[in-house]
């Protein structure tokens, strides 16, 4: 069984501030971890994914993440906030090379605000 | 990239029609689609997993005869909310997988707003 868990439902930051959205994950084998960003009455977009290659993943908008097995966590990270960056953001996981099920499954999202 | 696209984007309906949601890969093959449902400030809840050619699993909890999922051809899978309730006011968003990347990816459509009335 798998689940994720995102500390903090909302995150406020200052423009140009780091962001840190919180995740950690629960699997019984090697799992694929995922970011997804959303803004209102969108869609998900893809951020970053991990799939058991280089820990440290780099994604788009300036985003990254580090899969750290010891600690089950998965935290993404960008060392400058920008106002576009407001928006839902989902931690995601799903089984890794071996298992069976493709479904993901999601955190509950934080959303993140910029102040100016 | 790839990208998926759902139609309608959004969708108001009279209490007990039904509503059919169509999910596209546009420009590559998808062997595995999967429906979730978002309600409002909450996260997605998978509903279904749909094959090529074979029947969807659903989620404990969704019913089958209520959601008919149909998958007939690598490109298209459709969402049919049967006679649909005020409580079935949700976003409905689909997923697809493709044949060359499999499980490390999905693909996710730009969602279809539902409301019953």
């Amino acid at each position: 069984a798998q689940s994720v868990t995102q500390l903090g439902s909302h995150v406020s930051v200052s423009e140009g501030a780091l962001v840190l959205l919180r995740c950690n994950y629960s699997s019984s084998v090697p799992p694929y971890l995922f970011w997804y960003v959303q803004y209102p009455n969108q869609g998900l977009q893809l951020l970053l994914k991990y799939t058991s290659a280089a820990t440290l993943v780099k994604g788009i908008n300036g985003f990254e993440a580090e899969f750290k097995k010891s600690e089950t966590s998965f935290h993404l990270t960008k060392p400058s906030a920008h106002m576009s960056d407001a928006a839902e953001y989902f931690c995601a996981v799903s089984e890794g090379y071996g298992g069976s099920q493709g479904n993901l499954i999601f955190g509950k999202g934080t959303k993140l605000s910029v102040k100016p | 990239g790839a990208v998926v696209s759902q139609h309608p984007s959004r969708v108001i309906c009279k209490s007990g029609t039904s509503v059919k949601i169509e999910c596209r890969s546009l420009d590559f093959q998808a062997t595995t689609m999967f429906w979730y449902r978002q309600f409002p400030k909450q996260s997605l809840m998978l509903m279904a997993t749909s094959n090529e050619g074979s029947k969807a699993t659903y989620e404990q909890g969704v019913e089958k005869d209520k959601f008919l999922i149909n998958h007939a051809s690598l490109t298209l899978s459709t969402l049919t909310v049967t006679s649909a309730h005020p409580e079935d006011s949700s976003f409905y968003i689909c997923s697809a997988q493709s044949q060359r990347t499999g499980r490390e990816t999905q693909y996710f459509g730009p969602g279809t707003r539902l409301l019953v009335l």
